[in-house]
């Protein structure tokens, strides 16, 4: 089975401090993708940043970076100088050699003024 | 807004009752998924559309629910004879054939009562 782990229900953080959130997946096929969506209360999804499994280096967005580590099918997200604007749901998910994607249940990160 | 749109945003339902759903995807996008996301879950994959194919359904789209896309633009999802454990939320998305990032709407969140 493709499944996708996020083991942190819930984490909280204070505002500009740096805050990782976990995630493990766990497939047989060689060639996927990875994400990082966040959920604001009441609003839609939003892609954060996305790493194909292909690539070894780990990808960046502004604030946002992921830690890649192939082997150990790990794929947490860095969150730096963490914002207000930050506080949601932060969902991980991958597409495992097929269109639709494999969500965690993810975490809720609370960021404190 | 050029966004993905769904409607209603809400609906409540008396147990038994038949819904549908409307999806409006991002324009030219020609995939188009429908997700369900219950309390405290991540978004589970429903089924997805290249146009106007369905090419896919989840063991969890049971007899009751029914998707189609006729004309490979807007996408709509019914439940026939609702249970309570329909209640969730129901999210649809589009993308272009090739790309990684799905769009997300807003979704719709039924309660059955």
């Amino acid at each position: 089975a493709q499944t996708v782990t996020q083991s942190q229900p819930e984490m909280s953080v204070q505002e500009a401090e740096t805050v990782t959130l976990s995630c493990t997946y766990d497939t047989s096929e060689n060639n996927y993708y990875l994400f990082w969506y966040k959920q604001p209360p009441s609003r839609q999804m939003i892609l954060v940043i996305r790493q194909e499994a292909y690539k070894q280096q780990n990808a960046t967005e502004n604030r946002f970076s992921v830690n890649f580590q192939k082997a150990a099918k790990s794929f947490s997200l860095k969150i730096s100088d963490s914002q207000l604007g930050d506080t949601a749901m932060y969902f991980c998910a991958s597409r495992f050699g097929n269109e639709k994607l494999t969500f965690g249940t993810g975490t809720r990160l609370t960021i404190i003024p | 807004d050029t966004g993905v749109s769904q409607d209603p945003r809400h609906k409540i339902t008396k147990r038994g009752q038949n819904v549908t759903f409307r999806c409006d995807p991002i324009s030219e996008h020609n995939r188009l998924y429908w997700y369900r996301q219950t309390l405290g879950q991540g978004p589970e994959f429903l089924t997805y559309f290249q146009n106007e194919a369905q090419l896919e359904k989840s063991r969890l789209l049971s007899d009751r629910f029914s998707a189609e896309r006729p004309k490979g633009s807007f996408s709509t999802l019914e439940i026939q004879r609702t249970e309570q454990g329909d209640s969730a939320m129901y999210l649809c998305a589009s993308s272009f054939y090739g790309s990684n990032e799905q769009f997300f709407g807003p979704g719709t969140r039924l309660t059955v009562l």
